[in-house]
């Protein structure tokens, strides 16, 4: 078991330009979280993935973002035409559907997104 | 909507003694869990402790336990004999289970604890 590897762990990007991250969860999880977290602020729900189907899509997510996991395995999620407001730690959690719901979500390092 | 309230931004504790951190949560459902997560600086974060909603005991895991009061809504996480590698962020976090479908977590805003040698 090694853990949630998020790739890269930093990225400054100019504002207008897309960014992509990756995310590879543990190998035997079929879900797959993202969050951002802001400076002061406790992590925010993005999207879901069970297997390679995104199932839920939160209403931060917009038009410019969008999250891929292509047979299930490892994640994308990329930001188009970056903002300011779209720096933030941008989390990875992944889990194992157990039964009565007893997943338990084990995080990523996280990637740090500075938008100039 | 769920929501998930943590009053305390800063807390300190010297070590070795006992601190308690608050959390609130506001839910209509009757089923769900309850977590509090550390994010050390710099460090990812890790699960320290899950109370399943449905278990009227309290959770612990070694020196960190929770008092769950279900009718209240509260839910504070209590760390006996302090070290100093507990000091990170705390958070509390919320997640329905919907009969074990997906669940996104609902954290709050976070508690720093510090802790004094």
């Amino acid at each position: 078991d090694t853990g949630v590897s998020q790739n890269p762990r930093h990225k400054i990007t100019k504002r207008g330009q897309n960014v992509t991250f990756r995310c590879d969860p543990i190998s035997e999880h079929n879900r797959l979280y993202w969050y951002r977290q802001t400076l002061g602020q406790g992590p925010e729900f993005l999207t879901y993935f069970q297997n390679e189907a995104q199932l839920e899509k939160s209403r931060l997510l917009s038009d410019r973002f969008s999250a891929e996991r292509p047979k299930g395995s490892f994640s994308t999620l990329e930001i188009q035409r970056t903002e300011q407001g779209d720096s933030a730690m941008y989390l990875c959690a992944s889990s194992r559907d157990t039964s009565r719901g007893k997943e338990t979500q084990y995080f990523g390092p996280g990637t740090r997104l500075l938008v100039l | 909507a769920q929501t998930v309230t943590q009053s305390q931004p800063e807390m300190s504790v010297q070590e070795a003694e006992t601190v308690t951190l608050s959390c609130t949560y506001d839910t209509s459902e009757s089923d769900y869990y309850l977590f509090w997560y550390k994010q050390p600086p710099s460090r990812q974060m890790i699960l320290v402790i899950r109370q399943e909603a449905y278990k009227q005991q309290n959770a612990t895991e070694n020196r960190f336990s929770v008092n769950f009061q279900k009718a209240a809504k509260s839910f504070s996480l209590k760390i006996s004999d302090s070290q100093l590698g507990d000091a990170a962020m705390y958070f509390c976090a919320y997640r329905a289970n919907y009969g074990g479908s997906q669940g996104n977590l609902i954290f709050g805003k976070g508690t720093k604890l510090s802790v004094k040698p």
